[in-house]
């Protein structure tokens, strides 16, 4: 059975910084990865999807990478702002099966 | 459009109660999937559905829990009767897929679920 575990599950850093989530998972026979936001009392929105034969998605000041052979991805955020803040959370996906990480709460301090 | 779209909002109900979620997928998506979500167990996936049908139920607590998809808009999540320890969000989320990839992977805004 799959396993997802995020380190750590939280972390506060000051508004600017550059900073990393890390999500590591058991099983690397997987179809797809993808980095979640979930801000208070909202749904989950979804910020990268890293098809398993891809290495790293960009979008804006985000970057995740995949490395099936060591189970680990990582959500890189560049230039943190304050509105960063939410939880994140990584999700494997093997067959239309989402298995989910406990997720990183995220608070960026001005 | 309107993403995906899960009523009601909030649910206050007493132990004991049937308690019916709904939940309407983004159009021409193909697959809906349920999931809870509390502090202590995170987010968990208690059944998706691919076409209508219903392809894993393995991750439905119990009994009590049941789920139906009429049809390629609607889709219901019925407790009875219901227990305290069924407090929770109920996330529904809606995708299609293309090659073994999803496309378009959305959640609704949740129902979260209090029962006294």
């Amino acid at each position: 059975k799959q396993e997802v575990t995020q380190i750590p599950a939280a972390l506060s850093v000051p508004e600017g910084e550059n900073l990393v989530l890390n999500c590591s998972f058991t099983d690397s026979a997987i179809y797809n990865l993808q980095w979640f936001r979930q801000d208070p009392g909202k749904g989950l929105t979804s910020l990268l999807l890293i098809q398993s034969s891809q290495r790293e998605q960009t979008s804006g000041r985000l970057n995740a990478s995949l490395d099936k052979s060591s189970g680990r991805s990582t959500l890189y955020i560049a230039a943190s702002q304050p509105g960063d803040s939410a939880t994140y959370l990584c999700a494997m996906d093997a067959g239309n099966m989402h298995t989910f990480g406990g997720g990183t709460r995220l608070m960026v301090k001005p | 459009d309107a993403g995906v779209i899960q009523s009601p909002r909030h649910e206050v109900t007493e132990m004991g109660q049937e308690v019916t979620l709904r939940c309407k997928p983004i159009s021409g998506h193909n697959s809906l999937f349920w999931y809870r979500q509390t502090m202590m167990r995170g987010l968990e996936l208690l059944i998706y559905f691919n076409n209508n049908v219903p392809i894993d139920d393995s991750g439905m607590p119990e009994d009590r829990f049941s789920a139906k998809m009429p049809n390629a808009s609607f889709s219901t999540l019925k407790i009875q009767p219901s227990e305290p320890r069924d407090s929770a969000v109920y996330f529904c989320a809606s995708s299609s897929w293309d090659s073994l990839v999803l496309i378009g992977y959305t959640f609704g805004s949740g129902t979260r679920l209090t029962v006294v």
